[in-house]
C-alpha cells in the first residue's frame, strides 16, 4: 500500500519570504502522480501544483515549484514570496497511474502560519 | 461554471442515527469520490463512483453506503451513526476522461453525539 509522510505538522514564515514544505512517500509503482492541495480555512482543498513521475523536470506554478527526487521518493513544495493568502494547511497526496485505482492518498497535512 | 458543491455544510446527529449527505459534481464531470477528514487528519477514501456504480473502494465499514445518480450527483449515507464518524465529508469530482485531477467541494461537517 502506498504512504504519504509529511513531517512538519506546522511552520511558519515571514511575508514575502520563501518556505519549503516536505513530503515523503512510498510507493512499488513506477509511475504515478503526486499533487499538493492547500486547504484554507474554508475548508475547500484547492489543487496547488502536479508533478507526473515520468517527467524529469519539476512542476512549476507561479510562486510554487517543486523539487521532486524520484529515487527518495521525496516531493516538497517551495512557496516563493509568500503572501498572507497562502496560510492553509498543506497536503500531499499520491495517485497511482492508470489502471483502475483513482483514489488519493493523502499525508497528514502541515500547517502554513504567514507572518506579517 | 459552477464547481463542486455538497450539502448540508453542516449536521449534528446522535448515535443510531442514519445520515445522508449530497454532492454534485463540477459541470462535465461524470466521477465522484468520498473521502472522510478527521479532525488534525488528511483525508481518507471512502469510495468512487463512475457510471452509477461504486468502483473502489477504501478501508470503511459497509455502514458506508453511497448512490450515484445519472445526472452524475452522488449521496453518500452513513448508518449507525457512531461517535467516531464526526468528521468532515469531502466529495470530489473528475472525469473518467483525462481523469488526474480531482477537484473537492467545501465538504459538509458531521458532528455526531
Amino acid at each position: 500500500a502506498q504512504t504519504v509522510t509529511q513531517s512538519q505538522p506546522e511552520m511558519s514564515v515571514q511575508e514575502a519570504e520563501t518556505v519549503t514544505l516536505s513530503c515523503t512517500y512510498d510507493t512499488s509503482e513506477s509511475d504515478y502522480y503526486l499533487f499538493w492541495y492547500k486547504q484554507p480555512p474554508s475548508r475547500q482543498m484547492i489543487l496547488v501544483i502536479r508533478q507526473e513521475a515520468y517527467k524529469q523536470q519539476n512542476a512549476t506554478e507561479n510562486r510554487f515549484s517543486v523539487n521532486f527526487q524520484k529515487a527518495a521518493k521525496s516531493f516538497s513544495l517551495k512557496i516563493s514570496d509568500s503572501q498572507l493568502g497562502d496560510a492553509a494547511m498543506y497536503f500531499c497526496a499520491y495517485r497511482r497511474y492508470g489502471g483502475s485505482n483513482y483514489k488519493l492518498t493523502f499525508g497528514k497535512g502541515t500547517l502554513l502560519t504567514v507572518n506579517p | 461554471d459552477a464547481g463542486v458543491t455538497q450539502s448540508p455544510t453542516h449536521l449534528i446527529k446522535t448515535r443510531g442515527q442514519q445520515v445522508t449527505l449530497r454532492c454534485s459534481p463540477k459541470s462535465g464531470h461524470d466521477t465522484v469520490s468520498w473521502y472522510q477528514q478527521a479532525l488534525g487528519q488528511g483525508p481518507q477514501f471512502i469510495f468512487q463512483y463512475y457510471e452509477e456504480e461504486e468502483r473502489q473502494r477504501g478501508n470503511f465499514p459497509d455502514r458506508f453506503s453511497g448512490h450515484q445518480f445519472p445526472n452524475y450527483s452522488s449521496e453518500l449515507n452513513v448508518n449507525a451513526l457512531l461517535l467516531g464518524d464526526s468528521a468532515l465529508y469531502l466529495c470530489a469530482s473528475s472525469l473518467e476522461v483525462g481523469r488526474v485531477v480531482q477537484f473537492f467541494g467545501p465538504g459538509t461537517r458531521l458532528t455526531v453525539l
